[in-house]
C-alpha cells in the first residue's frame, strides 16, 4: 500500500459517546504505535503493539481508552464515554522490524462537543 | 523525570540565513534522538537520527551529551524548510515509543 492509513479522518462525537478509530499499517510492519496530539502540542505516546501483543500501554490516559490489534495487522483505538479533553488528533505509526524509523498515518481528528 | 524541551515555539528567519532549532533533554541514560518534521498538509516524517550522523536536506544535528542537547542546524535556510519540527527521543529501557517535544514552527521568509 501507499502507507499507513487511518479512518475516519475526522470524527465529531457528542460527550459521552463511544468512538472507534482505525489504523491500517504498512504490510509487514510488525510494530504499531498510537499517539495523541492535542492542539499546539507534540504527539504523546499512548500504546505500542508488536504483532498482536500490546507490549506497552503506559500512555493511555484512562481506562476509557482501549486499543487492540487482534490479528497483528489492523488496529483499533476505542474511547468510551468521550470527554471534551479527548479532543485531539490521534496518530498511528508503524515500524518494520528493529528499524527505529516510524511511519505515520495522516491522523484522525476527533472533536468532542 | 525524562523530559524533552524545545524552547522556541516559533522561529522566523530569512531565506539564506542560518537556522538552529534547539532541543534539550533531561535523562541520565543515553537516549536515541530523532528529529521529525511535518510540512504543511503532510504527515509527520523522520528527518534524521543522531546515530546515523547524516545530513538530510542540508540539516545536521549533533548530540552533545555534556549539555544534553540535540540542536538541529542548517547553514542556509530555504523556503521549503518551512514546517513544524519535533525533537523526539526514545529513552530506551524497553520503551519504544517516541517522546516528542512541543515542536518549533519554522518560517522561512523570502
Amino acid at each position: 500500500g501507499a502507507g499507513v492509513s487511518q479512518s475516519p479522518r475526522y470524527k465529531v462525537a457528542k460527550r459521552g459517546q463511544d468512538v472507534a478509530l482505525r489504523c491500517d499499517p504498512i504490510s509487514g510492519h510488525v510494530s504499531l504505535f498510537w499517539y495523541q496530539q492535542a492542539l499546539g502540542q507534540g504527539p504523546e505516546f499512548l500504546t505500542y503493539f508488536q504483532n498482536e501483543a500490546q507490549l506497552d500501554k503506559s500512555g493511555l490516559p484512562s481506562d476509557r481508552f482501549f486499543a487492540e490489534r487482534p490479528e497483528g495487522s489492523v488496529s483499533t483505538l476505542k474511547i468510551q464515554r468521550t470527554q471534551q479533553e479527548d479532543s485531539a488528533v490521534y496518530l498511528c505509526a508503524t515500524r518494520v522490524g528493529n528499524s527505529y524509523e516510524q511511519y505515520f498515518g495522516p491522523g484522525t481528528r476527533l472533536t468532542v462537543t | 523525570a525524562q523530559r524533552v524541551t524545545q524552547p522556541e515555539k516559533l522561529l522566523s528567519v530569512f531565506k539564506g540565513a542560518p537556522v538552529e532549532l534547539k532541543c534539550n533533554y533531561s535523562y541520565s541514560g543515553s537516549p536515541e534522538l530523532f528529529w521529525y518534521v511535518q510540512y504543511s498538509r503532510q504527515r509527520l516524517q523522520l528527518l534524521l537520527r543522531h546515530i546515523s550522523r547524516e545530513s538530510i536536506k542540508g540539516f545536521t544535528a549533533d548530540l552533545n551529551k555534556g549539555e544534553t542537547s540535540f540542536h538541529l542546524k542548517k547553514p542556509f535556510a530555504q523556503e521549503e524548510d518551512s514546517a513544524m519540527y519535533y525533537c523526539a527521543p526514545i529513552w530506551g529501557g524497553g520503551a519504544d515509543g517516541l517522546t516528542f517535544g512541543k515542536g518549533t514552527h519554522l518560517i522561512i521568509q523570502p
